[in-house]
């Protein structure tokens, strides 16, 4: 069975600290990974993206994540928080030989201290 | 491209009635999915079309459930007998899945609430 963990359900950082959302998946063939956020009572935007190819990679809003094989992890960091970026971060995961499905982790609520 | 819409954006109904969500998927996107969120939790999974084919099914999907795509554009999800359990965020999603691009673009959801 295919998983994906998110460890933290709230994190808070304070205006200008790192932010480090994690995440980890399980999945006996290689994965694709994503990163969404969603802002409250609307839908979910694709923040970045993992299929073939560099590991690091980088999307919107200054967040990268980096996908490490090794360690089934895909964590998600930007170098400095700003108040715009407290929302709900989930990480999702395809099978790449299934049908697209997304799968999701449970979420984490990041919180932006002033 | 003006993106992924869903109408109506919230849904009150009471118990035992039918409801029907659209979805409009972005142009030429030949996938498109439906997923169902829970306060505090991450969406799940419903269905999902290729063009007009519907190719999986959850076992989320019991049978007061259907959903329909005519002709590989919109796509329509109806709940029939409508229980307190189902009040949920109905998202929708497409994706360019022929073009070897495996992302989806979700819409706004709509939020269905059941008296």
């Amino acid at each position: 069975a295919q998983s994906v963990t998110q460890l933290g359900s709230h994190v808070s950082v304070s205006e200008g600290a790192l932010v480090l959302l994690r995440c980890n998946y399980s999945s006996s063939v290689p994965p694709y990974l994503f990163w969404y956020v969603q802002y409250p009572n609307q839908g979910l935007q694709l923040l970045l993206k993992y299929t073939t190819g560099a590991t690091l990679v980088k999307g919107i809003n200054g967040f990268e994540a980096e996908f490490k094989k090794s360690e089934t992890s895909f964590h998600l960091t930007k170098p400095s928080a700003h108040m715009s970026d407290a929302a709900e971060y989930f990480c999702a995961v395809i099978k790449s030989n299934q049908g697209g499905k997304l799968i999701f982790g449970q979420g984490t609520e990041l919180s932006v201290k002033p | 491209d003006t993106g992924v819409s869903q109408n109506p954006r919230h849904k009150i109904t009471k118990r035992g009635q039918n409801v029907t969500f659209r979805c409009d998927p972005i142009s030429e996107h030949n996938r498109l999915y439906w997923y169902r969120q829970t306060l505090g939790q991450g969406p799940e999974f419903l269905t999902y079309f290729q063009n007009e084919a519907q190719l999986e099914k959850s076992r989320l999907l019991s049978d007061r459930f259907s959903a329909e795509r005519p002709k590989g554009s919109f796509s329509t999800l109806e709940i029939q007998r409508t229980e307190q359990g189902d009040s949920a965020m109905y998202l929708c999603a497409s994706s360019p899945w022929d073009r070897g691009m495996y992302e989806q673009y979700f819409g706004p959801g709509t939020r269905l609430t059941v008296t």
